[in-house]
């Protein structure tokens, strides 16, 4: 079976321009998350869907960061402009329910993004 | 704010032995926590959950334990292997915060053989 599809797994760009990165999640699963991952941080939670529509987005770090999901099989993250600081493994998870039940959370490989 | 910490940063024992990993959480009382392996450069993968009326669960060599009172969570490896090696995050519910898993920072595992 497939899993969480994330493109691209590695990412290098300069400081103020766009980035785009995007999420395929399992299909059936009602739910969507996007994830950071930094050494200092762990693992932040940036916003979460369910159904297609925003649940949470309290984490999402300012208004450079933007997510959609047009539909139930795909996702966007944009940062832009992006800065140094943004530099980060950014993880897709999906799963079944509505993201507040406990069911487990199957996450993609993620995209390694480096602005320099 | 719900805080969430893994005792330590990294763990070594020998095959073999038994690895504990702990991690305690403050200001909250979640329904229910998971615990995920991560391997270096891949994402989380979900281990077990255990319900806030469950003692313990087992899987395999794997067992975990949930204590409310002490607001705590152990994470226990039997036997382990050398395969076992990889960081271990713990995660709690924080549905009642109108958000989904809150993540520990992880405890990198090493066992050598």
């Amino acid at each position: 079976d497939a899993g969480v599809i994330q493109s691209p797994r590695h990412e290098v760009t300069e400081m103020g321009q766009e980035v785009t990165l995007r999420c395929k999640p399992i299909s059936g699963h009602n739910s969507l998350f996007w994830y950071r991952q930094t050494m200092m941080r762990g693992l932040e939670l940036l916003i979460y869907f369910n159904n297609n529509v925003p649940i949470d987005d309290s984490g999402m770090p300012e208004d450079r960061f933007s997510a959609k999901m047009p539909n139930a099989s795909f996702s966007t993250l944009k940062i832009q402009p992006s800065e140094p600081r943004d530099s980060a493994v950014y993880f897709c998870a999906s799963s079944l329910g509505s993201g507040r039940i406990n069911q487990p959370q199957h996450f993609g490989d993620g995209t390694r993004l480096s602005i320099l | 704010s719900q805080k969430i910490e893994q005792n330590s940063e990294a763990l070594n024992i020998q095959e073999g032995k038994t690895a504990t990993l702990t991690c305690n959480y403050t200001n909250y009382s979640p329904a229910y926590l998971q615990w995920y392996r991560q391997d270096p450069g891949r994402g989380p993968v979900f281990l077990l959950l255990i319900r806030e009326n469950e003692k313990e669960k087992r899987k395999e060599r794997l067992k975990v334990t949930f204590d409310t009172t002490l607001k705590q969570s152990l994470f226990h490896i039997t036997a382990s292997q050398p395969a076992d090696s990889a960081t271990y995050l713990c995660a709690l519910d924080a549905s009642q915060a109108g958000t989904a898993l809150i993540f520990g920072k992880g405890t990198t595992l090493s066992v050598s053989s």
